[in-house]
């Protein structure tokens, strides 16, 4: 079946970095736009990245942009986020979600927390 | 980009219908009709019940439907029943080439 696994989150300090990992299956990856998606406790969904089949075109959201970089490798079917310069802001449960013209499905995420 | 407006939460007993809105304005809601809604229980990641306004994966319940006038999307869940009560999330694609979100209703049943 569809499956979309998130690793890498975890405590980490204001200013310091962090990659996330997206490890899909089920389908042809390679075929999909994918997405990172953040929600903060207690808050909405905020959509924060995109990247093309190919991974040459990618999209940010303000909040992040020149900070996160989206990344993939179709041969291991693959989606990464790095992170960097981290704020107490960025703290959140991170998913990776297939793009069509919504979202589906979405990973079980993983948490990142930025504190000193 | 703002976020799109939802109320808070909506509460309904159970066999009733209720019907969360969401407003945006003519660059998102109101220009595309890629208005979706995801249904989150605690714990759990957000899982599609419509897309496209008003398309219904396979596997959604019926009783889930979505409209759209003007900048306002509309889910409407009609026999309302214990398993519904959760967070509701609309989402749009806007004129950035972005994606905006929500607030989000809590749903009592």
């Amino acid at each position: 079946q569809v499956q979309l696994v998130e690793s890498g989150g975890g405590l980490v300090k204001p200013g310091g970095s962090l990659r996330l990992s997206c490890a899909a299956s089920g389908f042809r990856f390679s075929d999909f736009y994918m997405n990172w998606i953040r929600q903060a406790p207690g808050k909405g969904p905020e959509w924060i990245s995109y990247i093309s089949t190919g991974g040459d075109i990618m999209y940010y959201a303000d909040s992040v942009r020149g900070r996160f970089t989206i990344s993939r490798d179709n041969a291991r079917n693959s989606l990464y986020l790095q992170m960097n310069s981290l704020r107490a802001e960025d703290t959140a449960i991170y998913y990776c979600a297939r793009a069509y013209n919504w979202f589906d499905p979405w990973g079980q995420g993983t948490l990142v927390t930025v504190s000193s | 980009q703002s976020a799109l407006t939802q109320p808070a939460s909506v509460s309904g007993s159970p066999g009733q219908s209720i019907t969360i809105s969401c407003t945006g304005t003519s660059s998102d809601i109101g220009f595309y009709n890629y208005v979706s809604w995801y249904q989150q229980h605690p714990g759990k990641a957000p899982k599609v019940v419509i897309y496209d306004v008003s398309d219904r994966p396979s596997g959604v319940s019926h009783r889930f439907s979505g409209s759209k006038s003007g900048n306002t999307a509309s889910l409407t869940i009609s026999g309302l029943q214990a398993e519904d009560e959760a967070d509701y999330y609309c989402s749009s694609w806007t004129a950035s080439s972005l994606w905006v979100f929500g607030g989000g209703t809590k749903l009592t049943v």
